[in-house]
């Protein structure tokens, strides 16, 4: 059975483009997570889909972030524009019912 | 809100040996998870061992195991025999059991570990 797929998984652009990460989770999971590694900050929590439906978005750090969840087989997270401090690797997990998060290989995003 | 903490930025062990990793968290719930995750260098996050709070018992994967002190709110990974392989960032991570459904994790800052030959 796949793990989570993530694409792509190096993505290297200017400041101001507009940048689009895609993630599919595990099939037979229901949450899907976008987290946001970096060394300052560590992991941190982006947004979280429950059924396709974003249930806490408060990890997004501004407007210029957005994601979406269209069918229970895929998502996107966006951002536009991009800036350099938005370097940082990002991952995608999902679940199923109980505990277990399950992560992808993440994709590291490098803004000059 | 629930915050966790890692006090050992950087370890290192030589193979065969034994180490422990730290980790306090706060909260006041009573029904939690527990967790630890391993990055290593490939990036891939994958989940080393979990714990329930209501079970008293410490749980054990094989060459790794945890020190669980609910009311120190203390969680401590134990890897015996570490392996070259063992080389790599170790995350502690929180989960409200009554978010188990929606599964929302707060990690911890991380601790790298490196096992030397």
């Amino acid at each position: 059975d796949a793990g989570v797929i993530q694409s792509p998984r190096h993505e290297v652009t200017e400041m101001g483009q507009e940048v689009t990460l895609r993630c599919k989770p595990i099939s037979g999971h229901n949450s899907l997570f976008w987290y946001r590694q970096t060394m300052m900050r560590g992991l941190e929590l982006l947004i979280y889909f429950n059924n396709n439906v974003p249930i806490d978005d408060s990890g997004m750090p501004e407007d210029r972030f957005s994601a979406k969840m269209p069918n229970a087989s895929f998502s996107t997270l966006k951002i536009q524009p991009s800036e350099p401090r938005d370097s940082a690797v990002y991952f995608c997990a999902s679940k199923r019912e109980g505990y277990e998060q399950y992560f992808g290989p993440g994709t590291r995003l490098t803004v000059t | 809100a629930q915050t966790v903490t890692q006090s050992q930025p950087e370890m290192s062990v030589q193979e065969a040996e034994t180490v422990t990793l730290s980790c306090t968290y706060d909260t006041s719930e009573n029904n939690y998870y527990l967790f630890w995750y391993k990055q290593p260098p490939s990036r891939q996050m994958i989940l080393v061992i979990r714990q329930e709070a209501y079970k008293q018992q410490n749980a054990t994967e094989n060459r790794f195991s945890v020190n669980f002190q609910k009311a120190a709110k203390s969680f401590s990974l134990k890897i015996s025999d570490s392996q070259l392989g063992d080389t790599a960032m170790y995350f502690c991570a929180f989960m409200k059991r009554r978010s188990s459904n929606t599964g929302k994790l707060i990690f911890g800052q991380g601790t790298t570990l490196q096992v030397k030959p």
